[in-house]
């Protein structure tokens, strides 16, 4: 599994965007880069998916480099219901996807 | 469709009792995960289904946890005796397994076991 590093926690206020960078030096050529989101209470939701350049959807951003050492997850505009932990996986196949700690984001009036 | 469905909620049992925890996947989906999230470890997979079959098992902390699927849109987890470390959320989750790569899983709601 490639190991991922992302931060603990991020503050944000209303309005502004957020990006989370997460880092997998050692991803394998295979591998995709996927980001969930988890509410309190909530099992985790998917949010975006991409394995090179930039992905874009209705919800958020990706943009991952030409080495793909790491990705950036970018979430517009936060509201205050945008807070949540995030997730970056890296992993090729459904089973092998590691959750890790994830990066709690708490957006601010 | 209503998602994933997860039954009970809520389960509060005593140390030594057996516990069955249920999903229904989402129907057409051919893939089913049960993970558990704690505190200190985190969401951790346990079990991977695909057609109903275990391919992953490697997850199962140890002999007390079981995992059936005997049809394409029912699986339990049990946990037979239960310790009070067993005590966490229990997600289930399924996905539509294509060819290759990684695929969206949608999670259900979860099961909270208290072990006492």
């Amino acid at each position: 599994l490639a190991k991922t590093t992302q931060p603990i926690s991020m503050d944000s206020y209303e309005g502004q965007e957020v990006n989370i960078t997460c880092s997998h030096n050692n991803i394998a050529t295979n591998d995709y880069i996927t980001w969930y989101q988890q509410f309190p209470s909530q099992g985790p939701r998917f949010i975006i998916q991409g394995y090179k350049t930039k992905v874009t959807n209705e919800v958020a951003s990706l943009f991952i480099p030409a080495d793909r050492k790491s990705s950036t997850l970018s979430l517009p505009r936060v509201s205050l219901s945008d807070t949540a932990v995030y997730y970056c996986l890296v992993g090729e196949s459904d089973y092998k996807l590691s959750f890790g700690a994830g990066t709690t984001v708490t957006v601010r009036a | 469709d209503a998602g994933v469905i997860q039954s009970p909620r809520h389960e509060v049992t005593e140390m030594g009792q057996e516990v069955t925890l249920r999903c229904k996947p989402i129907s057409g989906h051919n893939s089913l995960f049960w993970y558990r999230q704690t505190m200190m470890r985190g969401l951790e997979l346990l079990i991977y289904f695909n057609n109903n079959v275990p391919i992953d098992d490697s997850g199962m902390p140890e002999d007390r946890f079981s995992a059936k699927m005997p049809n394409a849109s029912f699986s339990t987890l049990k946990i037979q005796p239960s310790e009070p470390r067993d005590s966490a959320v229990y997600f289930c989750a399924s996905s539509v397994q294509g060819t290759s790569g990684v695929n969206e899983q949608f999670f259900g709601p979860g099961t909270r076991l208290t072990v006492l």
